[in-house]
């Protein structure tokens, strides 16, 4: 069964370092995503991603995260300077459409913040 | 703002006990998903619902979508050991939100044999 890839699983980074996530969207979804869930929180949506540009994007997603699509396959998310408080799981999601109820995520990324 | 409150919180019963979880919002959704998420890994899809009223049933699971679009609820028939996890409910607006969905809080699920 397809299936949403990412990686690393987990990704210790100083504070102020860049980072970049990593995902391979399931090869016939159009509509591609990034969430993130702080430990102990609710999963938060970050952006939603279609035809290479962004669609929407939450208050989370400020000037220091960026997306991109750099070839047919892979979907990935950057984060200029890392803060501590970026320190969350980080969920890639696809969809075939652009309806939320085909979204299939991937195992996320841990990402640690020193 | 779209918010999903899930309840109860934290719930522990006897395997073969029955089970709802609830999902409320004050907002419509064009869509409803339930997921089950696993320590360290992402959330895995169980269902969606669409129309009102809708019902859909997996095994021993039982999912409803509120009449006005707004609330949905699970319910489990003789839990087993193996349906300890954390079950979440996500909203999705298909015309105005680009497909993203609103997740609830989570309900973690303890089913003790």
């Amino acid at each position: 069964e397809p299936e949403v890839t990412q990686t690393p699983s987990h990704q210790v980074t100083q504070m102020g370092q860049e980072v970049i996530l990593r995902c391979v969207p399931i090869s016939n979804h159009l509509y591609f995503y990034w969430y993130r869930q702080i430990l102990g929180q609710k999963v938060e949506f970050l952006v939603s991603f279609y035809n290479n540009e962004i669609s929407e994007k939450s208050e989370i997603f400020d000037d220091q995260f960026s997306v991109e699509r750099p070839d047919g396959s892979n979907f990935t998310l950057k984060i200029r300077s890392t803060k501590l408080e970026d320190s969350a799981m980080y969920f890639c999601a696809s969809s075939v459409d652009r309806g939320a109820d085909t979204q299939y995520f991937g195992p996320g990324t841990r990402l640690t913040v020193l | 703002t779209q918010l999903l409150e899930q309840s109860p919180q934290f719930l522990s019963i006897q395997e073969g006990e029955n089970l709802t979880v609830y999902c409320n919002s004050s907002s419509v959704f064009s869509s409803l998903q339930w997921y089950r998420q696993e320590p360290g890994e992402g959330p895995v899809l169980l269902v969606t619902v669409v129309t009102g009223g809708e019902v859909k049933k997996l095994k021993r699971l039982t999912f409803q979508f509120g009449d006005a679009r707004k609330d949905s609820s699970l319910h489990i028939t003789a839990a087993q050991p193996g349906d300890t996890g954390l079950y979440l409910c996500a909203g999705g607006g298909r015309v105005t939100n680009a497909g993203k969905s609103t997740f609830g809080d989570g309900t973690t699920l303890t089913v003790k044999p």
